[in-house]
Protein backbone atom coordinates (compact mmCIF):
# COMPACT_ATOMS: atom_id res chain seq x y z
CA UNK A 1 0.00 0.00 0.00
CA UNK A 2 0.97 3.46 -0.52
CA UNK A 3 2.07 5.72 2.15
CA UNK A 4 3.53 9.16 2.59
CA UNK A 5 6.02 10.22 5.12
CA UNK A 6 6.31 13.92 5.82
CA UNK A 7 9.11 15.84 8.49
CA UNK A 8 9.33 17.23 10.86
CA UNK A 9 6.08 17.28 12.50
CA UNK A 10 6.92 20.19 13.63
CA UNK A 11 9.60 23.56 13.16
CA UNK A 12 10.05 26.83 14.83
CA UNK A 13 12.46 28.90 13.06
CA UNK A 14 13.88 33.02 13.26
CA UNK A 15 13.60 35.45 10.34
CA UNK A 16 16.06 34.68 8.11
CA UNK A 17 17.37 31.11 8.29
CA UNK A 18 16.34 28.77 5.55
CA UNK A 19 13.91 26.05 4.92
CA UNK A 20 14.17 22.59 4.16
CA UNK A 21 11.19 20.40 4.11
CA UNK A 22 11.36 16.77 2.77
CA UNK A 23 8.20 14.51 1.94
CA UNK A 24 8.51 11.14 0.37
CA UNK A 25 6.22 8.66 -0.95
CA UNK A 26 6.45 4.87 -0.95
CA UNK A 27 4.28 2.34 -2.74
CA UNK A 28 3.76 4.13 -5.71
CA UNK A 29 5.63 5.38 -9.32
CA UNK A 30 5.38 8.49 -10.72
CA UNK A 31 2.90 10.21 -8.50
CA UNK A 32 1.84 13.49 -8.64
CA UNK A 33 2.91 15.49 -5.80
CA UNK A 34 1.75 18.60 -4.04
CA UNK A 35 2.69 21.24 -1.23
CA UNK A 36 -0.21 23.02 0.62
CA UNK A 37 -0.22 25.77 3.20
CA UNK A 38 -2.88 26.29 5.27
CA UNK A 39 -2.91 29.76 7.46
CA UNK A 40 -4.79 29.02 10.90
CA UNK A 41 -8.59 28.71 10.56
CA UNK A 42 -8.37 28.70 6.64
CA UNK A 43 -8.32 26.85 3.56
CA UNK A 44 -5.17 25.18 1.95
CA UNK A 45 -3.57 26.75 -0.51
CA UNK A 46 -1.81 25.49 -3.14
CA UNK A 47 1.79 26.31 -3.25
CA UNK A 48 3.60 23.76 -5.88
CA UNK A 49 2.62 20.78 -7.88
CA UNK A 50 4.89 18.65 -10.13
CA UNK A 51 4.17 15.85 -12.33
CA UNK A 52 7.40 14.79 -12.87
CA UNK A 53 11.73 14.69 -11.78
CA UNK A 54 12.43 18.07 -12.20
CA UNK A 55 9.27 19.69 -12.78
CA UNK A 56 7.86 21.93 -10.59
CA UNK A 57 4.48 24.49 -11.50
CA UNK A 58 4.14 27.31 -8.61
CA UNK A 59 0.91 29.12 -8.23
CA UNK A 60 1.80 31.62 -5.71
CA UNK A 61 4.80 33.66 -6.36
CA UNK A 62 6.70 34.08 -3.05
CA UNK A 63 9.43 33.36 -0.74
CA UNK A 64 9.46 30.05 -1.39
CA UNK A 65 10.67 26.85 -3.77
CA UNK A 66 10.17 23.17 -4.70
CA UNK A 67 12.95 20.50 -5.99
CA UNK A 68 11.76 16.99 -6.90
CA UNK A 69 15.36 15.18 -7.29
CA UNK A 70 13.36 11.69 -7.22
CA UNK A 71 10.70 10.44 -8.22
CA UNK A 72 8.79 9.97 -4.88
CA UNK A 73 10.65 12.77 -3.28
CA UNK A 74 9.57 16.34 -3.17
CA UNK A 75 11.19 19.09 -1.21
CA UNK A 76 9.98 22.47 -0.02
CA UNK A 77 12.87 25.02 0.69
CA UNK A 78 13.62 28.89 1.35
CA UNK A 79 16.60 30.77 1.64
CA UNK A 80 15.66 33.38 4.11
CA UNK A 81 12.39 33.22 5.97
CA UNK A 82 9.62 35.41 6.51
CA UNK A 83 7.35 36.20 9.33
CA UNK A 84 4.47 35.41 6.92
CA UNK A 85 6.02 31.85 6.42
CA UNK A 86 4.40 30.75 9.23
CA UNK A 87 1.68 28.06 8.46
CA UNK A 88 0.83 24.38 8.30
CA UNK A 89 2.88 23.02 5.73
CA UNK A 90 1.22 19.83 3.82
CA UNK A 91 2.62 17.51 1.34
CA UNK A 92 -0.01 15.27 -0.86
CA UNK A 93 0.15 12.80 -3.86
CA UNK A 94 -2.35 12.26 -6.14
CA UNK A 95 -3.76 8.69 -7.86
CA UNK A 96 -5.55 8.99 -11.18
CA UNK A 97 -6.22 11.78 -13.80
CA UNK A 98 -8.96 14.17 -14.28
CA UNK A 99 -12.21 13.23 -13.01
CA UNK A 100 -10.64 10.56 -10.63
CA UNK A 101 -8.16 12.07 -9.05
CA UNK A 102 -8.20 12.16 -5.36
CA UNK A 103 -5.54 13.56 -2.94
CA UNK A 104 -3.36 11.98 -0.26
CA UNK A 105 -2.01 14.03 2.32
CA UNK A 106 0.92 13.89 4.84
CA UNK A 107 0.89 14.33 8.73
CA UNK A 108 1.90 17.83 8.26
CA UNK A 109 4.84 20.28 9.59
CA UNK A 110 3.58 23.42 11.54
CA UNK A 111 5.90 25.84 10.76
CA UNK A 112 6.18 28.78 12.89
CA UNK A 113 8.66 31.38 12.25
CA UNK A 114 9.75 33.68 15.19
CA UNK B 1 -9.48 33.39 -4.49
CA UNK B 2 -10.89 30.41 -3.13
CA UNK B 3 -13.65 28.13 -5.44
CA UNK B 4 -15.17 26.66 -2.73
CA UNK B 5 -17.39 27.87 0.30
CA UNK B 6 -18.39 26.05 3.12
CA UNK B 7 -21.27 26.99 5.27
CA UNK B 8 -21.38 27.28 8.61
CA UNK B 9 -18.11 28.01 9.21
CA UNK B 10 -18.94 26.30 12.67
CA UNK B 11 -21.94 23.56 13.53
CA UNK B 12 -21.97 22.18 16.82
CA UNK B 13 -24.41 19.14 17.59
CA UNK B 14 -25.03 16.27 19.71
CA UNK B 15 -23.97 12.75 19.20
CA UNK B 16 -26.79 10.97 17.33
CA UNK B 17 -27.74 13.85 15.31
CA UNK B 18 -27.06 14.37 11.73
CA UNK B 19 -24.51 17.54 10.74
CA UNK B 20 -25.09 18.71 7.48
CA UNK B 21 -22.60 21.31 5.60
CA UNK B 22 -22.82 22.53 2.44
CA UNK B 23 -20.18 23.73 -0.33
CA UNK B 24 -20.67 26.53 -2.90
CA UNK B 25 -18.37 27.32 -5.88
CA UNK B 26 -18.25 29.90 -8.45
CA UNK B 27 -16.87 28.41 -11.95
CA UNK B 28 -17.82 24.47 -13.81
CA UNK B 29 -16.47 21.76 -12.02
CA UNK B 30 -14.96 18.32 -12.57
CA UNK B 31 -15.50 16.88 -9.74
CA UNK B 32 -16.23 18.06 -6.45
CA UNK B 33 -14.36 16.41 -2.85
CA UNK B 34 -14.72 16.56 0.72
CA UNK B 35 -11.91 15.91 2.83
CA UNK B 36 -11.61 15.74 6.68
CA UNK B 37 -9.24 16.99 8.92
CA UNK B 38 -8.23 16.29 12.40
CA UNK B 39 -6.89 19.14 14.47
CA UNK B 40 -3.16 19.25 13.56
CA UNK B 41 -3.19 16.43 11.24
CA UNK B 42 -3.70 15.82 7.58
CA UNK B 43 -6.89 16.00 5.22
CA UNK B 44 -7.96 12.85 4.68
CA UNK B 45 -10.10 12.14 1.47
CA UNK B 46 -13.45 10.92 2.34
CA UNK B 47 -15.52 11.22 -1.09
CA UNK B 48 -15.52 12.54 -4.79
CA UNK B 49 -18.70 13.41 -6.86
CA UNK B 50 -18.24 13.66 -10.38
CA UNK B 51 -20.23 16.87 -12.52
CA UNK B 52 -22.69 14.16 -13.99
CA UNK B 53 -23.56 12.87 -10.67
CA UNK B 54 -26.42 13.98 -8.13
CA UNK B 55 -25.95 11.69 -5.02
CA UNK B 56 -22.69 9.53 -3.68
CA UNK B 57 -22.99 7.61 -0.29
CA UNK B 58 -20.58 5.94 1.77
CA UNK B 59 -21.39 5.01 4.94
CA UNK B 60 -22.76 7.51 7.22
CA UNK B 61 -22.23 9.86 4.77
CA UNK B 62 -24.44 11.30 1.86
CA UNK B 63 -23.51 13.73 -0.87
CA UNK B 64 -25.15 15.84 -3.24
CA UNK B 65 -24.17 17.87 -6.06
CA UNK B 66 -26.72 20.17 -7.98
CA UNK B 67 -24.84 21.86 -10.85
CA UNK B 68 -27.11 24.22 -11.84
CA UNK B 69 -26.96 26.19 -8.20
CA UNK B 70 -23.03 25.04 -8.32
CA UNK B 71 -23.23 23.47 -4.73
CA UNK B 72 -22.87 20.64 -2.69
CA UNK B 73 -23.97 19.17 0.57
CA UNK B 74 -22.13 16.36 2.76
CA UNK B 75 -24.45 15.00 5.37
CA UNK B 76 -23.29 12.73 8.30
CA UNK B 77 -25.90 10.48 9.50
CA UNK B 78 -26.04 9.47 13.61
CA UNK B 79 -23.12 11.18 14.14
CA UNK B 80 -20.73 10.26 16.87
CA UNK B 81 -17.71 12.24 18.87
CA UNK B 82 -14.98 10.74 16.36
CA UNK B 83 -16.80 12.80 13.93
CA UNK B 84 -15.48 15.76 15.26
CA UNK B 85 -13.17 17.47 12.79
CA UNK B 86 -12.69 20.42 10.16
CA UNK B 87 -14.42 19.55 6.48
CA UNK B 88 -13.16 20.79 2.99
CA UNK B 89 -15.09 20.48 -0.17
CA UNK B 90 -12.52 20.99 -3.03
CA UNK B 91 -13.32 21.55 -7.05
CA UNK B 92 -11.36 20.28 -9.85
CA UNK B 93 -11.85 22.20 -12.72
CA UNK B 94 -9.82 20.64 -15.23
CA UNK B 95 -8.72 17.14 -16.68
CA UNK B 96 -5.55 15.77 -16.81
CA UNK B 97 -3.64 17.09 -14.28
CA UNK B 98 -6.16 19.21 -12.39
CA UNK B 99 -5.00 21.38 -9.65
CA UNK B 100 -7.95 21.07 -6.75
CA UNK B 101 -9.22 23.95 -5.05
CA UNK B 102 -10.18 24.30 -1.56
CA UNK B 103 -12.68 26.06 1.04
CA UNK B 104 -12.12 27.37 4.31
CA UNK B 105 -13.68 24.44 5.71
CA UNK B 106 -16.77 23.97 8.27
CA UNK B 107 -15.34 22.99 11.86
CA UNK B 108 -17.61 20.27 13.17
CA UNK B 109 -17.87 19.46 17.03
CA UNK B 110 -19.82 16.81 18.20
CA UNK B 111 -20.93 16.74 21.62
CA UNK B 112 -21.11 13.04 23.61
Amino acid sequence: SQTIHQWPATLVQPVGSPLSLECTVEGTSNPNLYWYRQAAGRGLQLLFYSVGIGQISSEVPQNLSASRPQDRQFILSSKKLLLSDSGFYLCAWSVGTGSNEKLFFGSGTQLSVL
Amino acid sequence: SQQGEEDPQALSIQEGENATMNCSYKTSINNLQWYRQNSGRGLVHLILIRSNEREKHSGRLRVTLDTSKKSSSLLITASRAADTASYFCATAAGAGYSTLTFGKGTMLLVSP
